[in-house]
């Protein structure tokens, strides 16, 4: 297992077209993270699975994103009718429970 | 809104030197964990320590945790400039069932 992997590392998207983040976490561990981070600041909390449920979402994330996790395997972000406010690097992450996380490399997203 | 606040949040030091940064929050926690990005890259999980533990150690990391000042610290000895990177803090609370929340982060900065 080579850790977490996000696909693809970048993404340049035209407002109002739809995206898709794929993560495939570390096999073993039973939760999966989204974060969103913007320039000078920390990860921010959007969505999180414990093997197939989505346990909870934040109010960051609004009706234009959804998040799946099918067979509590990889997990996938989508944003439609993208904004120029989404622009940012989407984090995913995968733990045990209660433990560290270990994080892919990102998607980064620029929306022009 | 982010739980953890880092102090302080630039850093500069010389190789060799000590860096220290610090990290409050507001409520109640199981664990307190520290994670350091490079540019442009996903974070690196680097120490947890527990709510019931006091201090922890790996190579040249120390972390101290104080519950009652809702405060801990991370130390970096003899730094080096493969050191410099942004350094985040994260709280596990004891209602959020093992999801982080991030700091704004500490940017250091090793010059030779």
């Amino acid at each position: 297992d080579t850790g977490v992997s996000q696909n693809p590392r970048h993404k340049i998207t035209k407002r109002g077209q739809n995206v898709t983040f794929r993560c495939d976490p570390i096999s073993e561990h039973n939760r999966l993270y989204w974060y969103r981070q913007t320039l000078g600041q920390g990860p921010e909390f959007l969505t999180y699975f414990q093997n197939e449920a989505q346990l909870e979402k934040s109010r960051l994330l609004s009706d234009r994103f959804s998040a799946e996790r099918p067979k509590g395997s990889f997990s996938t972000l989508e944003i439609q009718r993208t904004e120029q406010g989404d622009s940012a690097m989407y984090l995913c992450a995968s733990s045990f429970t209660g433990g560290g996380y270990t994080f892919g490399s990102g998607t980064r997203l620029t929306v022009v | 809104s982010q739980q953890g606040e880092e102090d302080p949040q630039a850093l500069s030091i010389q190789e060799g030197e000590n860096a220290t940064m610090n990290c409050s929050y507001k409520t109640s926690i199981n664990n307190l964990q520290w994670y350091r990005q490079n540019s442009g890259r996903g974070l690196v999980h680097l120490i947890l320590i527990r709510s019931n533990e006091r201090e922890k150690h790996s190579g040249r990391l120390r972390v101290t945790l104080d519950t009652s000042k809702k405060s801990s610290s991370l130390l970096i000895t003899a730094s080096r400039a493969a050191d410099t990177a942004s350094y985040f803090c994260a709280t596990d609370a004891l209602d959020s069932w093992g999801k982080l929340q991030f700091g704004a982060g500490t940017q250091v900065v090793v010059t030779p």
